[in-house]
């Protein structure tokens, strides 16, 4: 079957730096991509990796390694409006998503 | 700049009564989805469309009815509301089948069934 796992909940500071790690097991792979959800909002897109490597984007980060079915979102310089879930998912061989049940991240001052 | 549009936002029905959601995109979108999502789950796919006039069941189809007779709207029926139907529901497009640019969601419908 298909799956994605990402940590339930993590716990950073004010200021400080974050890594959120993604692992995926799908029927294809046609990029992977991240979601950032604030409490009793949509979803609206962070960043999306079909190549290995670092996509970076002002603050945050997108990481990609194929081979190991990993990724990583990396928020760097925390700020409390940060505090959201983020929802990493894979795009299969047939271009539908697959979604991972998202990491909330809570940010303390 | 509507983006992706539900309505609507809250409803609460009691169980066995029906309802219809409407999305409606204003971006040529082919590709429209329906999600529900539940506290501690991921986005559940429940149905979607490749375009119009088609439509196609997703992860968790039962209980729920689409139709996609104009390019920019998708309705979402449950025909018989059950509890298990409580959940947040959104909806999504994106460009077409080989487009892996990102999702548009609308703001999410909240549905209780008492």
């Amino acid at each position: 079957g298909q799956n994605i796992d990402q940590p339930t909940e993590m716990t950073a500071t004010e200021g400080a730096i974050v890594q959120i790690n993604c692992t995926y097991q799908t029927s294809g792979f046609n990029g992977l991509f991240w979601y950032q959800q604030h409490a009793g909002e949509a979803p609206t897109f962070l960043s999306y990796n079909v190549l290995d490597g670092l996509e970076e984007k002002g603050r945050f980060s997108s990481f990609l390694s194929r081979s190991k079915g990993y990724s990583y979102l990396l928020l760097k310089e925390l700020q409390m409006k940060d505090s959201a879930s983020y929802l990493c998912a894979v795009m299969d061989s047939n271009y539908q998503l697959i979604w991972g049940a998202g990491t909330k991240l809570i940010i303390k001052p | 700049n509507a983006g992706v549009t539900q309505t609507p936002k809250f409803r609460v029905l009691k169980t066995g009564q029906s309802m219809t959601l409407l999305c409606a995109q204003d971006m040529n979108h082919e590709y429209m989805y329906w999600y529900r999502q539940d506290p501690g789950m991921g986005l559940r796919l429940i149905h979607y469309s490749v375009g119009e006039g088609t439509t196609a069941k997703g992860e968790v189809p039962d209980g729920y009815n689409v139709s996609r007779l104009k390019k920019q709207n998708f309705l979402l029926g449950l025909e018989s509301a059950a509890p298990s139907q409580t959940s947040v529901y959104f909806c999504a497009s994106r460009g077409g089948s080989t487009d892996t640019g990102e999702l548009f969601f609308g703001e999410g419908s909240r549905l209780t069934v008492l």
